[in-house]
């Protein structure tokens, strides 16, 4: 079965240091990637997407994330941190063989701090 | 502009009571989610449902119940039955096709007093 994992579930930065948040999927097939961002008391909010055209991906809030197949990775990063990045990171995962339904399943989280 | 609505944004429940949570939106979507999250265990699958008048039970459907009477509607119904219903919950809907991803609600935080 798909499973996505996330190495550390909480992670800091200084503010203006690159932010590097790991994601790794587990199927042969290569899946459709996502990246979730997570605010307090809030929603979650698509960060960015691979879906099988460039292997590297730019996001708003000028995060991007590169497709690596060999390792079967999906990074998130940014070059340097601000105080606003502050939240809590999702990579996700969508099977491209059919199944019951459209499922995406969701990595456990990564809470980001930025240090002033 | 399209998105999804949830609402009460807090609601506080008895014991013993039942309680409903609403989901709306406006994007067209087929498929429509409902999510719980607590601290540290990130979100785990209530009910889906792909089409209306049809849902399925995700991973932790007991103690719930949902209805999906409009294409516009998911309303979520947490029952007595649930023995532990402190949790923020989140709705979704996503377009058919696994390329699109999920478009979130902003959640309802549920506390039992």
């Amino acid at each position: 079965a798909q499973s996505v994992t996330q190495l550390g579930s909480h992670v800091s930065v200084s503010e203006g240091a690159l932010v590097l948040l790991r994601c790794n999927y587990s199927s042969s097939v290569p899946p459709y990637l996502f990246w979730y961002v997570q605010y307090p008391n809030q929603g979650l909010q698509l960060l960015l997407k691979y879906t099988s055209a460039a292997t590297l991906v730019k996001g708003i809030n000028g995060f991007e994330a590169e497709f690596k197949k060999s390792e079967t990775s999906f990074h998130l990063t940014k070059p340097s941190a601000h105080m606003s990045d502050a939240a809590e990171y999702f990579c996700a995962v969508s099977d491209r063989l059919k199944t019951s339904y459209d499922k995406v399943i969701f990595g456990p989280g990564t809470s980001l701090s930025v240090i002033p | 502009d399209g998105g999804i609505t949830q609402s009460p944004k807090y609601l506080f429940r008895k014991e013993g009571q039942n309680v409903t949570l609403s989901c709306e939106q406006n994007l067209n979507h087929d498929a429509m989610y409902w999510y719980r999250q607590d601290p540290g265990q990130g979100l785990r699958l209530i009910y889906y449902s792909q089409i209306v008048n049809d849902f399925q039970k995700g991973d932790i459907a007991e103690g719930y119940s949902v209805s999906r009477e409009k294409k516009e509607s998911f309303p979520l119904t947490v029952t007595s039955a649930q023995k532990n219903p402190t949790a923020f919950y989140l709705c979704a809907s996503s377009a058919r096709g696994r390329a699109y991803g999920y478009t979130f609600g902003s959640g309802t935080r549920l506390t039992v007093v």
